[in-house]
């Protein structure tokens, strides 16, 4: 089966620009993640997903972000007006747990941004 | 509150030096799960191990080992006979007994191991 898959790996582009993030999870699993990492705050973790519905939205850094699944097999991060502070490493990430805790993170290769 | 900590930035070593890398967690969940992950130089995040709380077993696994103990709320990891491609960053995690596979990262810990 295929891994996590995320579009575009690299993303260079200029502040105050529309940046769309893609996510598509591993299928058949049942939540998906959204982590940023930087090297002043490591990895962290912005929003999941339960069977397509935001849960946990708190890691979200302001308005600016924003996080959509319209169905099981896809999801995409947007950070509109994008800024210099938002340039990092960003990962997808989904499990299946189902009905127990029974699965660890399978990571995609990550989206690395820059914002100019 | 729910933390992880890894004091140790960066370690370096030769080949074939037994490495252990520590791991800290905090939580007042009496259920929750620990992980650690790899991260090579190529970028991406590799699973290597869960442990659930309630599951004090060391573990082995080839070179690889994870000693758990609740008592000092530690989950340490060692590389026996370590090689150059063990070079990375390596992250503990917590994932707090929620049931959603949340984690909480620690800083990393980058291991460098010179041949």
């Amino acid at each position: 089966d295929a891994g996590v898959i995320q579009s575009p790996r690299h993303e260079v582009t200029e502040m105050g620009q529309e940046v769309t993030l893609r996510c598509k999870p591993i299928s058949g699993h049942d939540y998906l993640f959204w982590y940023r990492q930087t090297m002043m705050r490591g990895l962290e973790l912005l929003i999941y997903f339960n069977n397509n519905v935001p849960i946990d939205d708190s890691g979200m850094p302001e308005d600016r972000f924003s996080a959509k699944m319209p169905n099981a097999s896809f999801s995409t991060l947007k950070i509109q007006p994008s800024e210099p502070r938002d340039s990092a490493v960003y990962f997808c990430a989904s499990s299946l747990i189902g009905g127990g805790f029974a699965g660890e993170l399978f990571f995609g290769e990550g989206s690395r941004l820059t914002v100019l | 509150a729910q933390k992880v900590t890894q004091a140790q930035t960066e370690i370096s070593v030769v080949e074939k030096e037994d490495v252990t890398l520590d791991c800290v967690y905090e939580t007042r969940d009496t259920t929750y799960y620990l992980f650690w992950y790899k991260q090579p130089p190529s970028g991406e995040l590799v699973f290597l191990i869960r442990r659930n709380s309630f599951d004090e077993q060391n573990e082995i696994s080839g070179r690889y080992s994870w000693n758990f103990q609740k008592s000092t709320s530690s989950f340490n990891f060692t590389i026996t006979a370590s090689q150059v491609v063990d070079s990375a960053v390596y992250f503990c995690a917590l994932a707090p007994g929620s049931n959603t596979g949340k984690l909480i990262f620690g800083q990393g810990t980058t291991l460098q191991v010179k041949p």
